[in-house]
C-alpha cells in the first residue's frame, strides 16, 4: 500500500513570498490533516478535512494560510505572505473515518521542510 | 503549560542498553494514548496505541505502559539498536473530541551510540 505523498520535500523562500505544498493521502482515507512542526516541538494541527469539508481549522492562521481539498482526495496548503516564524516542517497525514468506540490510525507523509529567509 | 509533557528532552545511550522515556499528561478524559517514532526527515510512525482501559502494550522491543490514575505513560526500549535513534513523541486523544484531535508532546530525542 502506498503511503502519504508530499511535495516538495524542501523549499526555501524569502519572507513575504508565497508558497504551496501538496499532499496525496492514502487511497480510501476520508480524513486528511495538515500539521506544522517547528524544530524541537511536536506537530501542531493546522487543519483537518473529512472528505471535502473542513472539520477543524481553529489553529490555522487564516490571514496568511489557506488550504483546500479537491474532490476529497489531494490537498494543497498555501502560505501568503510567508513570515520568518513559518519556518517549519509541514506534515500531511490521513486516516480512515473513525469507527465508533475504537481508535484509528493516522499515517504521516515525510513532510515538507520550509525555510523562510 | 503543555497538556502533554515528555522527559527527558534528550537522551544518549549505548547500543544494547535499555531506556525508559516518560510522558505526563493533563488531558482528561482521554480515549487513547499513543507513542510515535519520528526518524530525522520523516513523518511520525505509530508504535503503540493504548485505550484508557489498557495498562500495557508491546511492539517488539518497545513496551508502553499507562497509569491513568497518575496520568503517566512510559515507553521502554529493550536492547537498543542504532536504528532506534529518533525522536519519540507521546500523543493523547481527548475523549471530548469527535474529530479525532490529537495532542502531541514535544518529543524525546534518543541517540544510540555504538
Amino acid at each position: 500500500e502506498a503511503g502519504v505523498a508530499q511535495s516538495p520535500r524542501y523549499k526555501i523562500i524569502e519572507k513575504r513570498q508565497s508558497v504551496a505544498f501538496w499532499c496525496n493521502p492514502i487511497s480510501g482515507h476520508a480524513t486528511l490533516y495538515w500539521y506544522q512542526q517547528i524544530l524541537g516541538q511536536g506537530p501542531k494541527l493546522l487543519i483537518q478535512f473529512q472528505n471535502n469539508g473542513v472539520v477543524d481549522d481553529s489553529q490555522l492562521p487564516k490571514d496568511r494560510f489557506s488550504a483546500e481539498r479537491l474532490k476529497g482526495v489531494d490537498s494543497t496548503l498555501k502560505i501568503q505572505p510567508a513570515k520568518l516564524e513559518d519556518s517549519a516542517v509541514y506534515l500531511c497525514a490521513s486516516s480512515l473515518v473513525r469507527r465508533a468506540g475504537g481508535p484509528y490510525e493516522q499515517y504521516f507523509g515525510p513532510g515538507t521542510r520550509l525555510t523562510v529567509t | 503549560k503543555n497538556q502533554v509533557e515528555q522527559s527527558p528532552q534528550s537522551l544518549i545511550i549505548l547500543e544494547g542498553k535499555n531506556c525508559t522515556l516518560q510522558c505526563n499528561y493533563t488531558v482528561s478524559p482521554f480515549s487513547n494514548l499513543r507513542w510515535y517514532k519520528q526518524d530525522t526527515g520523516r513523518g511520525p510512525v505509530s508504535l503503540t496505541i493504548m485505550t484508557f482501559s489498557e495498562n500495557t502494550k508491546s511492539n517488539g522491543r518497545y513496551t508502553a505502559t499507562l497509569d491513568a490514575d497518575t496520568k503517566q505513560s512510559s515507553l521502554h526500549i529493550t536492547a537498543s539498536q542504532l536504528s532506534d535513534s529518533a525522536s519519540y513523541i507521546c500523543v493523547v486523544s481527548p475523549a471530548s473530541s469527535n474529530t479525532g484531535k490529537l495532542i502531541f508532546g514535544q518529543g524525546t530525542t534518543l541517540q544510540v551510540k555504538p
